[in-house]
């Protein structure tokens, strides 16, 4: 039990549709995460939230849309996806400040049809 | 931005075998974290290092970062099947958080 949790752990949506991944951390941490893993490629840091505030966006489409209400919740919009935005979609959390240890949640597996 | 190398990409030992992960940056590591992933499975955080020939042991792993804080290695002695997974090494620059791609490890019984 690592303390991240994210839901749904399985997403299978058209290229039409609009869909929301939910993590929520039950660690009293600060910040929050996004990462994108695609088949064969390293894990891609897309969102960074600290205290609430992004911090850090690289260079991710609009289509992917972040909210992050508060520092327990953390969701990622989605609308209008590609078949190559197919991949796992994992949040993390970490203390505070940046960077520092982060626990993952077990992840979305994303299937764009 | 800063990039990491992992060697090997994959590794396949006999079960009670040592073996060897490596994890190289392009520039100075303010911070090397080891994580391990089960395919299709969140991240467990391993271990972390941040001075210059810092090492750390947990059970049967151990973790170096090198003096120049450049290079990383993750070290297995007498591996078991439940070491098998995907090692990934993750890092601090001033700005950002990256990842290696990994090495898959596959223990033979």
């Amino acid at each position: 039990e690592t303390g991240v949790t994210q839901t749904p752990r399985h997403l299978v949506m058209g290229m039409t549709n609009k869909k929301s991944l939910k993590c929520e951390q039950h660690l009293g941490h600060n910040a929050m995460y996004w990462y994108k893993q695609s088949a064969k490629k390293p894990l891609e840091l897309m969102f960074v939230y600290n205290f609430k505030e992004q911090t850090e966006n690289n260079s991710v489409p609009s289509r992917f849309s972040p909210e992050c209400p508060n520092s327990s919740h953390l969701f990622l919009h989605l609308h209008t996806l590609q078949p190559e935005d197919s991949a796992l979609y994992l949040c993390a959390s970490s203390r505070g400040g940046t960077y520092n240890e982060q626990f993952f949640g077990p992840g979305t597996r994303l299937t764009v049809l | 931005s800063q990039e990491l190398e992992q060697s090997p990409q994959s590794l396949i030992v006999q079960e009670g075998k040592n073996l060897t992960i490596n994890c190289t940056s392009s520039k100075t590591l303010y911070g090397l974290y080891w994580y391990k992933q089960k395919y299709g499975e969140g991240l467990i955080f391993l271990m972390m290092l941040q001075k210059g020939g810092e090492e750390k042991s947990h059970e049967k792993i151990t973790a170096k970062l090198d003096e120049k804080k450049q290079q990383s290695s993750l070290h297995i002695t007498a591996s078991q099947p439940s070491h098998a997974g995907i090692y990934l090494c993750g890092a601090d620059g001033r700005n950002d958080m990256r990842f290696g791609a990994g090495t898959r490890l596959t223990v033979k019984p």
